[in-house]
């Protein structure tokens, strides 16, 4: 079967950096996305990788290494506003996203 | 410019009986997709739409329904609501030209309980 596991939660300080873990198997393999939802409210889009290396975008950036079947999204000098979830997606060879549960981001202080 | 519009925001109702959530988009999107949102599970793909007048069957179809009339409009029916149904429901739309890059744009959701 398609799976997608990333942590459930993980607590980090204001300022700091967190590194928010995916891994995947799917069946084939067309791209893997981040998106940020905060709580009572929609999925935003937040990156796209479909090649190895790191993708970056302001304080966010995102990597991605096909072989292992692995992705992280760095978040950098953390604000209170980043507290949000964050959801790992892949689509596979059907070009259907198969979702991760998300992981919930909790920044302290 | 609105976006992703769903009606309605919140919806308490007895099982049995039928239900439908409103969705409307402005972006023109030839694409649009129903999901729904479980604590502790990812979200799970119920009906898709590649463009007006195609519908087609997402992870866990059963027990709902969709049409797509026009490109804007996409309303998911519940014929007969069950407790098991009750859940955090999006929909989103995406530009199919853009459909690779897995950008989707969602509403705000439509929470419902079925008591």
């Amino acid at each position: 079967g398609q799976n997608i596991d990333q942590p459930t939660e993980m607590t980090a300080t204001e300022g700091a950096i967190v590194q928010i873990n995916c891994t995947y198997q799917t069946s084939g393999f067309n791209g893997l996305f981040w998106y940020q939802q905060h709580a009572g409210e929609a999925p935003t889009f937040l990156s796209y990788n479909v090649l190895d290396g790191l993708e970056e975008k302001g304080r966010f950036s995102s990597f991605l290494s096909r072989s292992k079947g692995y992705s992280y999204l760095l978040l950098k000098e953390l604000q209170m506003k980043d507290s949000a979830s964050y959801l790992c997606a892949v689509m596979d060879s059907n070009y259907q996203l198969i979702w991760g549960a998300g992981t919930k981001l909790i920044i302290k202080p | 410019i609105a976006g992703i519009t769903q009606a309605p925001t919140s919806q308490i109702l007895a099982a049995g009986r039928r239900m439908t959530l409103r969705c409307t988009q402005d972006m023109r999107h030839n694409a649009m997709y129903w999901y729904r949102q479980d604590l502790g599970l990812g979200l799970r793909l119920i009906h898709y739409s590649n463009t007006a007048g195609t519908t087609g069957k997402g992870e866990v179809p059963d027990g709902y329904s969709v049409s797509r009339a026009n490109t804007d409009d996409f309303p998911l029916t519940l014929a007969s609501a069950v407790p098991s149904q009750t859940s955090v429901y999006f929909c989103a739309s995406s530009d199919s030209g853009r459909a690779n890059t897995g950008e989707l744009f969602f509403g705000e959701g439509s929470r419902l309980t079925v008591l």
